[in-house]
């Protein structure tokens, strides 16, 4: 069964601390990789989409890479308007967007 | 441009009643994906609609259905609502199968 598993569950960082945020699927033929954000009671911000192992994409503090079998954001000097869940999904042929549960960011100033 | 958006925000029902939600996609998409989002989990993809035609569907019981309309806003309705219904229900635009650009949702309160 096609599976998205996100690692931690939830992380807290201090402001200014770099790291970054696994996630890990299951899937045959791979269509696509999304990065999504989610503030409290909201629903889900794009952030980035990743198609093939090797890729990168950025945008201001967040960096997002890709291999054959796991993605990473990495989040570069967060600042406390970083603090949200973070949402992994990918998608193969027509089949929808499977999400992961989510890495739950905290930023203390 | 507006993006997606979604009404009502919040609602409140008790077992047994029927819902309906509503969702207006982000201008120029034609593909509407419906999600539930239980508390502490991601999202769980009930159906998908295009050219008002329910296109795909997730692991979710017969009480839920759709609509799409010709504008390519789409319903969402919930039948004989049980407590485990309760959640956050978001909408999903695309053009397409391309990426999908998510409301703000409703919050359904089941009691």
């Amino acid at each position: 069964e096609d599976q998205v598993t996100q690692s931690p569950e939830a992380l807290r960082l201090q402001e200014g601390e770099s790291s970054s945020l696994n996630c890990s699927y299951t899937v045959s033929g791979l269509r696509g990789l999304f990065w999504y954000r989610q503030d409290p009671g909201k629903g889900p911000e794009f952030l980035f989409t990743l198609y093939s192992a090797g890729e990168e994409k950025e945008k201001e503090r967040l960096k997002a890479t890709i291999t054959k079998k796991e993605s990473f954001l990495h989040i570069t000097a967060p600042k406390p308007e970083d603090s949200a869940t973070y949402l992994c999904a990918r998608n193969s042929g027509n089949t929808p967007l499977v999400f992961g549960k989510g890495t739950r960011l905290s930023v203390i100033a | 441009d507006a993006g997606v958006t979604q009404s009502p925000t919040h609602l409140i029902k008790t077992r047994g009643q029927q819902v309906t939600l509503r969702c207006s996609p982000k201008s120029g998409h034609d593909t509407v994906s419906w999600y539930q989002q239980a508390l502490g989990q991601g999202p769980q993809f009930i159906f998908q609609y295009y050219e008002e035609e329910e296109r795909q569907r997730g692991n979710f019981p017969d009480r839920f259905s759709g609509h799409q309309f010709p504008n390519y806003s789409s319903e969402l309705n919930v039948n004989a609502l049980l407590l485990g219904d309760s959640a956050l229900y978001l909408c999903a635009s695309s053009l397409g199968a391309d990426i999908q650009y998510f409301g703000a949702g409703t919050r359904l309160s089941v009691l």
